[in-house]
């Protein structure tokens, strides 16, 4: 079965760090490039990072850029993303998402709390 | 960097209706334009890539069209269970900007 599952969300307090993991499975996963998106409660869907099937190309929306890296590990068939210095406007659900063309592949998510 | 710009941000119509969503690029973007469904507490979910091409298992009474800047997903006759957001995405680079979304709700 093809899945994303990812895991590491939770409660931090503003300036704090976490890091999230998406654990793959079902597909040929370095072949695939790599995505997090987000969505804040109520709001709508926000790319944030985007990483090539060999890692040699990432890409930040401005609004993390600087705070937060994307990595992956194609032989643990996982992504990573290390979210340091958050706010309270990075409350929200983080998804990861497998893109072949358009992103054919999402997990279920992540929910991340900042708030002291 | 490319904005997306769809409307309305929200319509209600009855069931059995033909509902039509617009979906703006600030620039040029070919057909690298997708469309997902998001169901209220769901995961979303790819409908419609290429502009046109349906995704496998998607219905037909959804259908999508469109190049450059002007994209449009249509439902030819709208279902309860077509309640949801409805998002527009470009991926003609990394940065695969979300339109705003259009919720969807049945009169």
């Amino acid at each position: 079965e093809v899945q994303l599952v990812e895991s590491g969300g939770g409660l931090v307090q503003p300036g704090g760090s976490l890091r999230l993991s998406c654990a793959a499975s079902g597909f040929t996963f370095n072949t695939y490039s790599m995505n997090w998106v987000r969505q804040a409660p109520g709001k709508g869907l926000e790319w944030i990072s985007y990483i090539s099937g060999g890692s040699s190309n990432k890409y930040y929306a401005d609004s993390v850029k600087g705070r937060f890296t994307i990595s992956r590990d194609n032989a643990k068939n996982s992504l990573y993303l290390q979210m340091n210095s958050l706010r309270g406007e990075d409350t929200a659900v983080y998804y990861c998402a497998a893109r072949f063309d358009a992103f054919h592949i999402w997990g279920r998510g992540t929910l991340v709390t900042v708030s002291s | 960097d490319i904005q997306m710009t769809q409307s309305p941000s929200s319509l209600s119509a009855s069931v059995g209706d033909r509902v039509t969503i617009t979906c703006r690029a600030s620039q040029g973007i070919s057909n690298y334009l997708a469309w997902y469904q998001q169901k209220p507490g769901k995961v979303p979910k790819l409908l419609i890539y290429a502009a046109s091409t349906l995704q496998s298992g998607v219905p037909s009474r959804f259908s999508g069209s469109g190049s450059g800047t002007d994209f449009t997903l249509t439902i030819s006759s709208l279902q309860p269970e077509d309640v949801a957001t409805y998002y527009c995405q470009k991926y003609d680079s990394a940065l695969a900007t979300f339109g705003q979304g259009t919720k969807v709700e049945i009169k």
